[in-house]
């Protein structure tokens, strides 16, 4: 398995644009959770889903962003409009349940906004 | 809550050990500890459960008091691949589901020759 994907790498967008990130977790894997990193508030859980519901979006800090899981094997992460105090490592990653379970972290996207 | 690490950064030489703590104020049902190094994803290192239980991987382990809400991350012999920073993750004693896990916010490790 190619482990959990996302893209792009790396975004860089003007401020007022929208962002979109892309997240193709690991097949058979029911959780799908979305992180942002940043060097102040370090490793956040912003939402996550079980088979495509989302069951936890306490995390998200605005109503700017807005996340979906159409099917088992896609989800996005949308930021619109984008602002500078979005920039940040997003990770995506995605588990077996069960409180015993590892969770496996995409290589995340960089995102800035100028 | 997010659980607290100590401590926030650690200097060693090649060789010498180091503990890492982790501390929540809430009851925990699994500890998850990860390694990130710069510019990469965290990797997993291991899980521990409520049970008080003790885990090893090559040189490193860690333990889980659930009753002090509190686990610990050993590195023995330290080598130079142990460079990066360690993450706990928590998991709330709530039953049911993988809840996503609460991070602390890392300790820097540097391993140097």
């Amino acid at each position: 398995d190619a482990g959990v994907i996302q893209s792009p790498r790396h975004e860089v967008t003007e401020m007022g644009q929208e962002v979109t990130l892309r997240c193709k977790p690991i097949s058979g894997h029911d959780y799908l959770f979305w992180y942002r990193q940043t060097m102040m508030r370090g490793l956040e859980l912003l939402i996550y889903f079980n088979n495509n519901v989302p069951i936890d979006d306490s995390g998200m800090p605005e109503d700017r962003f807005s996340a979906k899981m159409p099917n088992a094997s896609f989800s996005t992460l949308k930021i619109q409009p984008s602002e500078p105090r979005d920039s940040a490592v997003y990770f995506c990653a995605s588990s077996h349940p069960g409180h015993h379970t590892e969770a496996f972290f995409g290589q995340g996207t960089r995102l800035t906004v100028v | 809550q997010q659980p607290v690490q100590s401590p926030q950064a650690v200097i060693l030489r090649e060789g010498e050990d180091a503990v890492i703590n982790c501390s929540s104020s809430k009851a925990l049902y699994s500890v998850h500890w990860y390694r990130q190094k710069h510019g990469e994803a965290p990797v997993f290192l291991m899980i521990l459960l409520k049970g008080g239980e003790q885990k090893g991987h090559e040189k490193i382990s860690a333990s889980f008091n659930e009753k002090k809400q509190q686990s610990s991350l050993y590195l023995t012999a330290s080598q130079l691949s142990y460079s990066g920073t360690y993450f706990c993750g928590t998991r709330g004693d709530s039953g049911g589901g993988a809840d996503g896990l609460t991070f602390g916010k890392g300790t820097h490790l540097i391993i140097q020759p």
